[in-house]
C-alpha cells in the first residue's frame, strides 16, 4: 500500500528550543492533516493542508506543505514542556494513511 | 463537541478467546473507523465503515472482524484474540464521505492477551 515516511521517530529537546517533523511520500498527495497524540491520550486534529506550497500557523506551530504536494513539515518554535507528545501526519491517499510518528520529548 | 467512546480503557483477554471492542460516536458521522497503534508502526487501519451494515478493509484486517448495526455503533470483534493482537486498540468517526474528513478519536482500549 501507500506509504509515508515521517521522521525523526524520536527528538528530545530543551525546553525552548525548535523542533521539526517531517513527512515524505513517493506520490502526489491531495492534502494532509496533522494530529497530536499526548502520553496516554488519544489523537487529536491540528490541522489540514491542502494547497501547494501552504503555510498554516497556530501559535507556535507552522506548517508547511510542499510545492510538489509530496512532503510535510511541523515546526514548533520555542518548545515548551506542554508540546510534549506524538505527531502524526495523515496524507490521503484516497483514504487517510497516519505515518509511524515523531515522539517529542521537552526537557523542563 | 463530538465524543467517541470505547467500551474499555483496559481488557485482558486469554488466547483464543472471542473479543468484542464496543464504539459508539454521538454526532451521528458517517464513517468510523478502527486502527491499532503499536510503538514505532503509527496507527494502521484495521476496517472502516461508511455506512450502517457496510464495511470496508483496511490494510491489516486479517484476525478481525467488525459489525455495524447502528450509524453511531462500530465494532471490532477478535475471532480468536492471540497474543500477537495485544496493541491499543482506537476508533475513529468522521463526518462525511470523504475519508479526508476529520477524524475524532476515542479514548483507545489497551487489550492484552495472554
Amino acid at each position: 500500500g501507500q506509504q509515508v515516511m515521517q521522521i525523526p521517530q524520536y527528538q528530545h529537546v530543551q525546553e525552548g528550543e525548535d523542533f521539526t517533523t517531517y513527512c515524505n511520500s513517493s506520490t502526489t498527495l491531495s492534502n494532509i492533516q496533522w494530529y497530536k497524540q499526548r502520553p496516554g491520550g488519544h489523537p487529536v486534529f491540528l490541522i489540514q493542508l491542502v494547497k501547494s506550497g501552504e503555510v498554516k500557523k497556530q501559535k507556535r506551530l507552522t506548517f508547511q506543505f510542499g510545492e510538489a504536494k509530496k512532503n510535510s513539515s511541523l515546526h514548533i518554535t520555542a518548545t515548551q514542556t506542554t508540546d510534549v507528545g506524538t505527531y502524526f501526519c495523515a496524507p490521503s491517499y484516497g483514504k487517510l494513511t497516519f505515518g509511524q510518528g515523531t515522539i517529542l520529548t521537552v526537557h523542563p | 463537541d463530538v465524543k467517541v467512546t470505547q467500551s474499555s480503557r483496559y481488557l485482558v483477554k486469554r488466547t483464543g478467546e472471542k473479543v468484542f471492542l464496543e464504539c459508539v460516536q454521538d454526532m451521528d458521522h458517517e464513517n468510523m473507523f478502527w486502527y491499532r497503534q503499536d510503538p514505532g508502526l503509527g496507527l494502521r487501519l484495521i476496517y472502516f465503515s461508511y455506512d450502517v451494515k457496510m464495511k470496508e478493509k483496511g490494510d491489516i484486517p486479517e484476525g478481525y472482524s467488525v459489525s455495524r448495526e447502528k450509524k453511531e455503533r462500530f465494532s471490532l470483534i477478535l475471532e480468536s484474540a492471540s497474543t500477537n493482537q495485544t496493541s491499543m486498540y482506537l476508533c475513529a468517526s468522521s463526518e462525511t464521505w470523504g475519508f479526508t474528513d476529520t477524524q475524532y478519536f476515542g479514548p483507545g482500549t489497551r487489550l492484552t492477551v495472554l
